[in-house]
């Protein structure tokens, strides 16, 4: 079936710093990858939503200068969490759609200290 | 703008016992998907029921969709410790962009 590898699986960082976060679709092309944020005991909350070549759409209140997407190809998209902050710290999910099949990463979780 | 409601939030239920676990959604949708997450890790799919009347089973696992009621349920039977996890439904709808859309998520625990 369709995998998705999502890198790092944790990150601890300085606030201050950038981290970056990698999601492949490793046997399919995926027309749109998704980003999500999930705090501990909720739901998934879609950060913004990536296809390849075009700019990333983010949701309401998403920072697009802090949250960077980058979809350069139809296997990968990365996120970048620019100036990391301790509220950044959260656990973050990809997903990669093709057709109306969904995918989704094993998951990063972000250590801001 | 597509909303999707789970209940109960929070289950917990003894051993070979059986539950159900709903989710209603607001408008029209013809996909629905239910995915298990265990603690610290990422969603795991379970079920994609595609149409009206839709059954489909995987071990103590049943899920239904009723396209009519906006309505699919998640029928836990005779359940073990092993299903301890947190449930969740999710929609799409091609008009809003083929986007999932997520339940609040139930989280089962299932004591001895």
């Amino acid at each position: 079936g369709a995998v998705v590898s999502q890198h790092p699986s944790w990150v601890i960082c300085k606030s201050g710093t950038s981290v970056k976060i990698e999601c492949r679709s490793l046997d399919f092309q995926a027309t749109t990858m998704f980003w999500y944020r999930q705090f501990p005991k909720q739901s998934l909350m879609l950060m913004a939503t990536s296809n390849e070549g075009s700019k990333a759409t983010y949701e309401q209140g998403v920072e697009k200068d802090k949250f960077l997407i980058n979809h350069a190809s139809l296997t990968l998209s990365t996120l970048t969490v620019t100036s990391a902050h301790p509220e950044d710290s959260s656990f973050y999910i990809c997903s990669a759609r093709s057709g109306r099949v969904y995918t989704f990463g094993s998951g990063t979780r972000l250590t801001v200290v | 703008e597509l909303k999707v409601e789970q209940n109960p939030l929070f289950l917990s239920m003894q051993e070979g016992k059986n539950y159900t676990i709903y989710c209603n959604y607001s408008t029209t949708s013809d996909r629905l998907y239910w995915y298990r997450q265990d603690p610290g890790k990422s969603l795991e799919s379970l079920f994609v029921l595609l149409s009206n009347g839709a059954v489909k089973q995987e071990g103590r696992l049943m899920a239904s969709l009723d396209t009519k009621a906006r309505l699919s349920t998640l029928h836990i039977t005779a359940a073990v410790h092993d299903l301890s996890a947190t449930y969740f439904c999710a929609v799409d709808k091609e008009t809003s962009g083929s986007r999932l859309t997520f339940g609040e998520g139930t989280q089962l625990t299932v004591n001895p």
